[in-house]
């Protein structure tokens, strides 16, 4: 079954900064790959995706790579500001007439004023 | 619009004891999740369903039932609780194969 793994377990960065959080997968035939933001006590929320036809997505200050040969993708979040401060997770799913997500461990990001 | 919402917020079970969440959502989703979420484990699929009347076993389904009976409704069930089974829980909904909607969790105890 597919396994994701993400890089790294915590994050400190100062506000401004660029953050980038990185993650592999196994199954090649994963074709779905969304980040997901949970502030502390919260529930997750879906602040991007991609999918496997596309190498790169952008939404204002975050994008989404996607590297299909190597099986990795990454989150970038430019100007970090406090309120970006979260665990973030990223998942991986085969899409086919149904989704299975498949999360990483997440990244505790703490963003410094 | 409520989205998805989960009953109880809070738990504290005994070992032995039996238990069921409840998950609603209002959307007229499809399809339903359930998944655990532990501590440097990020979140893992317990059971889900792909429409009304279904279920169907994910990553981690051993010590929980599920039921589908409305299509706006999926209950999650623990018939005799274990310490292992202490965690947060999220329910979540999608409309299509994509983006899921995530309830505002359960924390459950069992000791």
């Amino acid at each position: 079954g597919e396994n994701v793994e993400q890089h790294p377990s915590t994050l400190s960065v100062q506000e401004g900064d660029s953050a980038v959080i990185k993650c592999t997968y196994s199954d090649s035939a994963s074709n779905y790959f969304p980040w997901y933001k949970q502030e502390l006590g919260k529930r997750p929320q879906l602040i991007i995706d991609i999918r496997s036809n596309v190498g790169e997505k952008k939404d204002q200050r975050i994008a989404v790579t996607l590297n299909k040969t190597a099986k990795h993708f990454s989150l970038h979040i430019t100007e970090t500001q406090p309120e970006d401060s979260a665990v973030y997770f990223c998942a991986a799913a085969f899409v086919g007439g149904f989704q299975k997500l498949v999360f990483g461990t997440g990244t505790r990001l703490l963003v410094s004023p | 619009n409520a989205g998805v919402t989960q009953t109880p917020k809070f738990r504290v079970l005994k070992t032995g004891q039996s238990m069921t969440l409840l998950c609603a959502q209002d959307m007229n989703h499809e399809y339903m999740y359930w998944y655990r979420q532990d501590p440097g484990m990020g979140l893992r699929l317990i059971h889900y369903s792909v429409g009304e009347g279904t279920t169907a076993k994910g990553e981690v389904p051993d010590g929980y039932n599920v039921s589908r009976l409305k299509k706006q409704n999926f209950l999650l069930g623990l018939e005799s609780a274990a310490p292992s089974q202490t965690s947060v829980y999220f329910c979540a909904s999608s409309y299509t194969e994509y983006e899921q909607y995530f309830g505002p969790g359960t924390r459950l105890t069992v000791t």
